[in-house]
């Protein structure tokens, strides 16, 4: 039972244009998503991140949105550059007994921005 | 600030056989987790350490054990290895129990054949 839905394995862009990336969720208890990045042969690295209480966060190129109701977020990365291509997984947290905020993952999306 | 580091790097081991993996976390950081990620998919929560002791389980089996050390560096050691064992493993550090931001060593891959 995959609780971090994201259905597209890969996105293609422009280099200057928006990349959006979506997440689904299917439990209520998560009460804080977060986005990675990872290149090949590097763990993931933390990108932003926001709690359940807001629906906007941004940080410089990158906003993330939350919609609650629909238990959707995205990733918007403006403008797209070559260097943002790699593997962007969606991680949602919530308290689980003892394993606190342990991440529960998405299966990652493959962004290529095409100079 | 050093962030996350793992070793070894890269592992190959025979089915039954045993392996530990290591990892010293983030400057600072004193609670540490190890993840699974099997080829095409997300990274998957093993367990977590904070103060020397496991706080929290994931769906693995009790052949994946787990240590935190004073330094609050790390150890996970995984018994009996199967051939579906062969993942990358992931150690992600973070500031205490109560954040959720987890950084992320480079991985260790592990091969079992």
């Amino acid at each position: 039972d995959q609780q971090v839905k994201q259905n597209s394995p890969s996105l293609s862009v422009q280099e200057g244009r928006i990349s959006i990336l979506n997440c689904d969720y299917t439990n209520s208890m998560f009460d804080y998503f977060l986005w990675y990045k990872k290149y090949p042969a590097e763990g993931p690295t933390f990108l932003i991140s926001i709690s359940s209480i807001k629906d906007k966060n941004e940080d410089g190129r990158f906003t993330v949105f939350l919609n609650k109701s629909a238990k959707h977020l995205s990733l918007h990365i403006v403008p797209s550059q070559p260097g943002d291509s790699a593997v962007y997984f969606c991680a949602a947290s919530a308290r689980s007994g003892g394993s606190n905020y342990k991440l529960t993952f998405g299966k990652g999306t493959l962004l290529t921005v095409n100079p | 600030e050093t962030g996350v580091t793992q070793s070894p790097t890269h592992l190959i081991k025979t089915r039954g056989q045993q392996v530990t993996l290591r990892c010293s976390s983030q400057s600072g950081h004193n609670t540490v987790s190890w993840y699974q990620q099997a080829l095409g998919q997300g990274p998957q929560f093993i367990f977590q350490y904070y103060r020397e002791e496991e706080n929290g389980r994931g769906n693995f089996p009790p052949r994946f054990s787990g240590l935190q050390f004073p330094n609050y560096s790390s150890e996970l050691n995984v018994n009996a290895l199967e051939l579906d064992d062969s993942a990358l493993y992931l150690c992600a550090s973070r500031k205490d129990s109560g954040r959720h931001e987890q950084f992320f060593g480079p991985g260790t891959r592990l091969t079992v054949l």
